[in-house]
């Protein structure tokens, strides 16, 4: 069973059309969630850190937010260079010090 | 930040063959990570690269099949070993940053097994 759950696993907006991707966890003892972003053809590229429920951290177009049980990924009015798999990954306290990733979500954002 | 550089950046092997990956960073790491990304999967550690030491395996890989070489603090790499079509993945290297937890990328190796 996933401790990481991202949904939805592909999402299709057309530009200028706001919304949410979603990363759950089950695990307990969060240490941090992180948010990736990948490009085809490259690796992950860091976005937020967030360390506790209610932090909020802010990029340009994207806004991501933590509760106890899930993050979510907000994009605000996407632009097609905003296309990519978002990926989320949670690190244990007291575990091991790597993160375990999600399966990501695909975005396309549509001129 | 650190900057990775991987290469070769895509093979096509025979089954049966090998394939080393390597990974250069340009700055002293005290880690370095090797992941397998299958599509459609989420991205899975293979092992932890510590330099002068045997590298750290996760669960369901073993070091038979993917020896890793760590023989400075800036450079490593994973090898691939008698392979087959379920090797075919992209693989990638990694390592932490400065202040802990976030990890940096290189752009991976995508292999396809014939």
């Amino acid at each position: 069973e996933d401790q990481v759950t991202q949904s939805p696993e592909a999402l299709r907006l057309q530009e200028g059309e706001s919304s949410s991707l979603n990363c759950s966890y089950t695990v307990s003892g969060l240490r941090g969630l992180f948010w990736y972003r990948q490009d085809p053809g490259k690796g992950p590229e860091f976005l937020f850190t967030l360390y506790s429920a209610g932090e909020e951290k802010e990029k340009e177009r994207l806004k991501a937010t933590l509760t106890k049980k899930e993050s979510f990924l907000h994009i605000t009015a996407p632009k097609p260079e905003d296309s990519a798999t978002y990926l989320c990954a949670v690190h244990l306290s007291g575990g091991s010090y790597i993160p375990t990733f999600g399966r990501g979500t695909s975005l396309i954002v549509h001129p | 930040s650190a900057v990775i550089s991987q290469k070769p950046s895509r093979d096509i092997c025979q089954r049966g063959t090998s394939l080393t990956i390597q990974c250069q960073v340009d700055s002293q790491v005290t880690m370095m990570f090797w992941y397998r990304q299958q599509p459609g999967q989420s991205l899975t550690l293979i092992a932890t690269a510590n330099q002068g030491s045997e590298a750290t395996y996760e669960s369901g890989f073993v070091i038979d099949k993917f020896p890793i070489s760590r023989p400075n603090l800036t450079f490593s790499t994973l090898t691939v070993s008698n392979m087959s079509p379920e090797d075919s993945s992209i693989y990638l290297c990694s390592v932490e940053g400065s202040g802990g937890n976030i990890q940096y990328f290189g752009a991976g190796t995508r292999l396809s097994v014939l």
